[in-house]
């Protein structure tokens, strides 16, 4: 089976920007799952969606937002980049089998703003 | 309080040492426990899971949970060069289905 696919790898923005991150799960995965990563805040989490719904949500201001689609695939967006939005996004999927037993990690998406 | 506490380390410890990586948690209804291994430049990849108060034991790993007092630990024997690596505590809040909150990580060392 192929792994949690994120794309870009990399991406570089300016203040004031918004940026679009995609997650493929490894098939048969229902639950996606959104981090952020930084050196000092350690993973943090963004949100979950299952079945297209969102489900689970962290403190993360409206300017991050997700959602799902019917094959399970994620995106994530964040509008009105600021220089703190530079980290590493994560995202990780799960067969959510009774529940989220196991997450299975992306490389993630390297975003940094300038 | 933050919802789920590790001390950042770094934790040092000789080859063939057993490490011991703790954590704390704030959600005293939260059932299921995580100890996730990440090394550095990488994805972080399950290493344990853990639900029912007591010790579980998967080869060099052993993961224990006292839920009485919101305390989840990972012992790592004999441990090698190859452990180096930042071990992150993930607990599921709001119940099973809920939110997997990981804490800061702890950063392992063993020296050989």
């Amino acid at each position: 089976k192929a792994g949690v696919t994120q794309t870009p790898r990399y991406l570089i923005k300016t203040r004031g920007q918004q940026v679009t991150l995609s997650c493929s799960p490894i098939s048969g995965h229902r639950s996606v799952s959104w981090y952020q990563q930084t050196p000092g805040q350690g993973l943090q989490f963004l949100f979950e969606y299952f079945s297209e719904t969102q489900r689970n949500k962290g403190n993360f201001p409206g300017r991050f937002s997700g959602r799902q689609f019917s094959n399970s695939r994620s995106e994530m967006n964040v509008s009105t980049l600021e220089l703190g939005d530079s980290a590493l996004y994560l995202c990780a999927s799960s067969a959510d089998h009774p529940f989220n037993e196991k997450l299975f990690f992306g490389s993630g998406t390297q975003l940094s703003v300038l | 309080q933050k919802e789920v506490e590790q001390n950042s380390g770094p934790l040092s410890v000789p080859e063939g040492a057993i490490a011991s990586l703790n954590c704390t948690y704030s959600d005293r209804g939260s059932q299921s426990f995580f100890w996730y291994r990440q090394y550095s430049g990488k994805s972080p990849e399950l290493i344990m899971s853990i639900y029912s108060n007591g010790d579980k034991e998967d080869g060099r790993f052993t993961a224990q949970l006292n839920k009485a007092s919101q305390y989840v630990s990972l012992l790592i024997r004999d441990s090698q060069p190859s452990d180096s690596a930042t071990y992150l505590c993930a607990v599921t809040l709001g119940g099973n289905t809920g939110k997997l909150i990981f804490g800061q990580g702890t950063t392992l060392q063993v020296k050989p």
